[in-house]
């Protein structure tokens, strides 16, 4: 099993959609949770981050981390084409020291 | 752009070849972290230099091999190469690079290295 499970999608949506993307993990001693968004041809570029559980807002984007499901979410509101990326989540805990990426989720936005 | 440079940006070369990938961090930045990324994967942590010294190591393989030199530039070195090696490699730098995640630790990725092996 993966430390980090993320649905590779692709994700296709209407512009203005709410979107929701997803990831789970294995590792309860994971604290900070990422979101890295990467365009074609690009590397990734951190998003958003969290640390344990709760909400973070940041314009369109809201971070979210259930520690007791082991499940954390980035939710997009009022999507553009411009979102059309690919995003992963990513992992760390204090002990450990490495980061643990998901595979990414493909979205795409259509005009 | 991120400020980390990669080079070169493309490579193809033949199975048991070997290849060298350079890495340039940020003005700063203490910490260089290379990754792999293929399509079956997803993005896999290699290894990490902190100043120099190695940090931490993740799924690197034997035949894969890295550095960190005074001027904190770094080569990732990758040996015997097979087909299955093919792919995006990624180099990070940070200003930090121990302990929890913070703003200090924030990793910047360059543009990628491809590597194709035939």
């Amino acid at each position: 099993q993966k430390e980090v499970e993320q649905d590779p999608g692709p994700l296709s949506v209407p512009e203005g959609a709410i979107v929701s993307l997803n990831c789970t993990y294995s590792n309860s001693a994971f604290q900070y949770f990422m979101w890295y968004r990467q365009y074609s041809r690009k590397g990734p570029e951190l998003l958003m981050y969290t640390y344990s559980s709760g909400n973070k807002e940041d314009g369109r984007f809201t971070a979210q981390v259930d520690k007791s499901s082991k499940y954390i979410s980035l939710f997009i509101r009022d999507s553009q084409p411009s979102d059309s990326a690919t995003y992963l989540c990513a992992m760390k805990s204090d002990v450990i020291n490495k980061f643990y990426f998901g595979s990414g989720t493909k979205l795409n936005v259509k005009p | 752009d991120s400020g980390v440079t990669q080079t070169p940006k493309h490579l193809i070369t033949a199975t048991g070849q070997r290849v060298t990938l350079r890495c340039s961090p940020r003005s700063g930045d203490l910490s260089v972290y290379w990754y792999q990324q293929s399509l079956d994967q997803g993005l896999q942590f290699l290894i990490q230099y902190y100043n120099g010294e190695e940090r931490a190591k993740g799924n690197i393989l034997e035949r894969f091999s890295a550095q960190q030199f005074p001027d904190l530039h770094s080569e990732l070195n990758l040996s015997s190469l097979e087909l299955g090696d093919s792919a995006l490699y990624f180099c990070a730098s940070s200003v930090g690079g121990k302990g929890g995640w913070s703003p200090y630790n924030e990793q910047f990725f360059g543009p990628g290295t491809r590597l194709t092996v035939l």
